[in-house]
């Protein structure tokens, strides 16, 4: 157990809907990382977060979005979905150097 | 741009081999290296990781690596595998004074056989 928790485990939805996935970092931790995992793209980095600001952006799309709270939790908004977006989405979080993951949440879009 | 390769996709080897795979970044300045492996069904998790000093370094598991600054690569290594090594290992890199954005190899699959 890493200590970072995402919530749901598995989401399935249809496309054209949106949909919300949640993080919560490692007590202390400030940096929150989002990450699209598929077959056919491997691990994506999305969006890093610090403190809640934003502080690098990978490859992500511009129907996704995200935020940090002041408690530091994420959530990872992606609307408009499409067949193609449906994946394991990872939140990984760090103080410092190493990132650690949470156990992903299974987006099916039917 | 910086990025990760991992030159074998698929390893297949039997319980007590030897292990190595291979990982090689590009980026000229100092680097955080890092190795991580996903269990079937699983995520990620940090095996070992490199910020400075001795370039060998130990992970969990009987993992280790060896970063050779020269040669831009950071190598996974075990003496001897077991069938719960079977996973998929990620290669990741932070450039430390660049983007400190983690850059994930493709990964290369193992898979052992008892």
């Amino acid at each position: 157990d890493s200590g970072v928790t995402q919530t749901p485990k598995h989401l399935i939805t249809a496309t054209g809907q949106r949909v919300t996935l949640r993080c919560s970092p490692r007590s202390g931790d400030l940096s929150v990382y989002w990450y699209q995992q598929s077959l056919d793209q491997g691990l994506q980095f999305l969006i890093q977060y610090y403190n809640g600001e934003e502080r690098a952006k990978g490859n992500i799309l511009e129907r996704f979005s995200a935020q940090q709270f002041p408690d530091l939790h994420s959530e990872l908004n992606l609307s408009s979905l499409e067949l193609g977006d449906s994946a394991l989405y990872f939140c990984a979080s760090s103080l410092s150097g190493a990132q650690f993951f949470g156990p992903g949440t299974r987006l099916t879009v039917l | 741009a910086q990025s990760v390769s991992q030159h074998n996709h698929h390893v297949i080897l039997s319980e007590a081999a030897s292990l190595e795979l291979g990982c090689n970044y590009s980026y000229g300045g100092t680097v955080n290296l890092f190795w991580y492996v996903q269990y079937p069904g699983q995520h990620l998790q940090l095996l070992l990781k490199y910020f400075s000093g001795d370039p060998l370094v130990k992970g969990i598991k009987g993992f280790e690596a060896e970063f050779i600054k020269s040669k831009f690569s950071f190598n996974l290594r075990k003496p001897s595998v077991q069938w719960s090594d079977t996973a998929e290992y990620f290669c990741a890199v932070i450039p430390v004074d660049s983007s400190y954005k983690l850059i994930f190899g493709s990964g290369t699959r193992l898979l052992v056989r008892p």
